[in-house]
């Protein structure tokens, strides 16, 4: 069965410092990968997914990710933190088999100090 | 461009009474998601339908849940004889056809069983 794991729970940058959000899958097949944000009280926004091809994957608002087939991951990361990026964070995997249902992780909470 | 609708967004219920949301996808999307969210959790799959035929239900949608898509257009989710346990999240997701499709999500609809 598919599986996300997001080892982090909690995470605590300062603004302007980088960040890196962990993300590991378990899936038989090449997986599809997404990662999503949440604000308090409101649905998810698409950051970016991986398909296939260029491992190094380019999203909105200056996140992007990599994926690691080797190591079963697709961390997200930015080089420059800004408060307004304070949210949830969910990693999920696509599961081809069932119509593309997403598998989520439990989610990181991102706090951003000033 | 019209994204994801739900409503209503929030539903305060008591213990026992039934309850029905509704999602409106994008229009031009066939695939259509039910997820439901607890806190502290990432979502989980409840269901989804490719145009109006629902092809997968979760073990998580037990008897006294169902979700229907009669035209292929909007979709209803029910939960009849409510319980506290059924106080979560409810998202509903569109996406076009086809593998690794991003799924684009509602504002959710907060479900409080007293």
């Amino acid at each position: 069965a598919q599986s996300v794991t997001q080892p982090d729970i909690h995470i605590t940058v300062s603004e302007g410092a980088s960040l890196e959000l962990r993300c590991n899958y378990s899936y038989g097949a090449t997986p599809y990968l997404f990662w999503y944000v949440q604000s308090p009280g409101q649905g998810l926004q698409l950051l970016l997914k991986y398909f296939s091809g260029d491992t190094l994957v380019q999203g909105i608002k200056g996140f992007e990710a990599e994926f690691k087939r080797s190591q079963s991951s697709f961390n997200l990361r930015k080089p420059s933190v800004h408060w307004s990026d304070a949210a949830e964070y969910f990693c999920a995997v696509g599961a081809t088999e069932y119509g593309n249902k997403l598998v989520f992780g439990a989610g990181t909470i991102l706090r951003v100090k000033s | 461009d019209t994204g994801v609708s739900q409503d209503p967004r929030h539903k305060i219920t008591k213990r026992g009474q039934n309850v029905t949301f509704r999602c409106d996808p994008i229009s031009e999307h066939n695939r259509l998601y039910w997820y439901r969210q607890t806190l502290g959790q990432g979502p989980e799959f409840l269901t989804y339908f490719q145009n109006e035929a629902q092809l997968e239900k979760s073990r998580l949608l037990s008897d006294r849940f169902s979700a229907e898509r009669p035209k292929g257009s909007f979709s209803t989710l029910e939960i009849q004889r409510t319980e506290q346990g059924d106080s979560a999240m409810y998202l509903c997701a569109s996406s076009p056809p086809g593998l690794g499709e991003t799924q684009y999500f509602g504002p959710g609809t907060r479900l409080l069983v007293l």
